[in-house]
């Protein structure tokens, strides 16, 4: 497809489950984003990827919150023993490069609840 | 570390009238500027960006943002509002020279163009 690609479109979970979520970035683009957007609010930075350089991690909520990518395509965003403040939105952005001024393109996200 | 301010959670205007989307920022350096705008049910879309140059920047579907550098400002404007224009907006920053390579954004401002 021509856009970027979010799997499952929506997710509900029981408390202490362990969820993966899914990224298919444009093809081409190196730099590959998640972001939480809870209701109501903004979006909020978790983690970002650069091609074969280590992720930036900083913003990622607890250590419950860990992501991969394969290369430049995939990336799977894990959410072990959740809670329900992680109900939200995940978004996933990727963009040509990883420089300041690429603009990001976003997936339609995954909508997150938990019970 | 930087922000984004978007004072106005909502705003209001009459189709055919001028609209003004209102965002402050606050970052180390010189910005990169952005506006996305988030239709229901959609995922987020990149209108415009600020990188350098004019202060006047035009973007998708009719909408322009001036740069104020003095006030650290990045409002969005569109000369006549059409109802179609009815969605969230959100404006981002990045340092230029330093810091993550995500974007932070700011909260949002809902549009709503009355017909």
């Amino acid at each position: 497809g021509a856009g970027v690609s979010q799997s499952p479109s929506n997710k509900v979970t029981e408390k202490g489950k362990d969820v993966e979520l899914r990224c298919d970035p444009i093809s081409g683009h190196t730099a590959l984003y998640w972001y939480r957007q809870r209701l109501g609010q903004g979006l909020e930075f978790l983690i970002y990827f650069q091609g074969n350089s280590a992720p930036d991690k900083s913003g990622l909520p607890s250590d419950r919150f860990s992501a991969e990518r394969t290369g430049e395509s995939v990336s799977t965003l894990t959410i072990q023993r959740t809670q329900q403040e992680d109900s939200a939105v995940y978004l996933c952005a990727s963009s040509l490069f990883g420089s300041s001024y690429n603009e990001q393109f976003f997936g339609p996200g995954t909508r997150l609840t938990v019970l | 570390a930087q922000s984004v301010a978007q004072p106005e959670d909502q705003v209001n205007v009459a189709e055919g009238n001028p609209l003004t989307v209102k965002c402050t920022y606050s970052v180390s350096g010189n910005p990169y500027l952005f506006w996305y705008v988030q239709y229901p049910n959609r995922g987020l879309q990149f209108l415009l960006k600020y990188i350098t140059g004019d202060n006047l920047v035009k973007g998708s579907y009719g909408f322009e943002a001036e740069f104020n550098k003095s006030q650290t400002s990045f409002h969005l404007k569109k000369p006549s509002a059409l109802v179609s224009d009815s969605a969230l907006y959100f404006c981002a920053v990045r340092a230029m020279d330093t810091g993550r390579r995500a974007l932070t954004f700011g909260s949002g401002t809902r549009l709503q163009v009355q017909p």
